[in-house]
């Protein structure tokens, strides 16, 4: 799989929209991106995923680039039940595993 | 979405005994579970991949006699820490994956169990 780059932290004001950056240089065409998140003391939680098209669901929305080495996730009005660290991945689809990075800490402030 | 459970939800126990984790997955049927491990402020590590029916596949470095997994049904699977010491105090996280794997979405987690060693 696929290494992916994120920056280690990040804060946002709560109300406004949270953009995590991921680099993925090395993406091949088969291999999807994934984001999950983790609230601390709990477990992972699916939150998106796509594969070259935008993708958006209740909880975020994805922007991959053209060439695929770069997406972000959008949380659209961040709330402080969003901070977490987020755990972009990149896999193909229907792999056996799910191997996590270090993530981007996110902190939404009042 | 599908739900994994994981019990107990936290542990503490002496060193040297033995402790036993159980994943269910409770609405569904998982050919496939995972065991991660994570210490503090660390990401998750994977330890192993358990079939159902078959030999746990674990990670390298990850000691399959001291990790002992069981994935003897198709909605659960156990983890058992034998013989603890405090250096085996984490957060286990399991995870299913649902059978045939046909959706992106096809693998959930657990809310985690943390172990602590005295």
């Amino acid at each position: 799989d696929a290494k992916t780059t994120q920056p280690p932290s990040m804060d946002c004001a709560e109300g406004r929209a949270a953009n995590l950056p991921c680099n993925h240089s090395t993406i091949s065409g088969n291999e999807y991106v994934y984001w999950y998140r983790q609230i601390h003391s709990q477990g992972p939680q699916y939150i998106i995923h796509g594969l070259k098209n935008n993708e958006t669901n209740e909880m975020a929305s994805l922007i991959i680039t053209e060439d695929r080495k770069s997406s972000t996730l959008i949380l659209p009005h961040a709330t402080l039940r969003d901070t977490a660290v987020y755990y972009c991945i990149v896999r193909v689809n229907g792999a056996q595993k799910l191997v996590f990075g270090q993530g981007t800490r996110l902190t939404i402030n009042p | 979405g599908a739900v994994v459970s994981q019990h107990p939800s936290w542990v503490i126990c002496k060193s040297g005994t033995s402790v036993k984790i159980e994943c269910r997955s409770l609405d569904f049927q998982a050919t496939t579970m995972f065991w991660y491990r994570q210490f503090p402020k660390q990401s998750l590590m994977l330890m192993a991949t358990s079939n159902e029916g078959s030999k746990a596949t674990y990670e390298q470095g990850v000691e399959k006699d001291k990790f002992l997994i069981n994935h003897a049904s198709l909605t659960l699977s156990t983890l058992t820490v034998t013989s603890a010491h405090p250096e085996d105090s984490s957060f286990y996280i399991c995870s299913a994956r649902t059978s045939g794997g046909s959706g992106y979405n096809e693998q959930f987690f657990g809310p985690g169990t943390r172990l602590t060693v005295l």
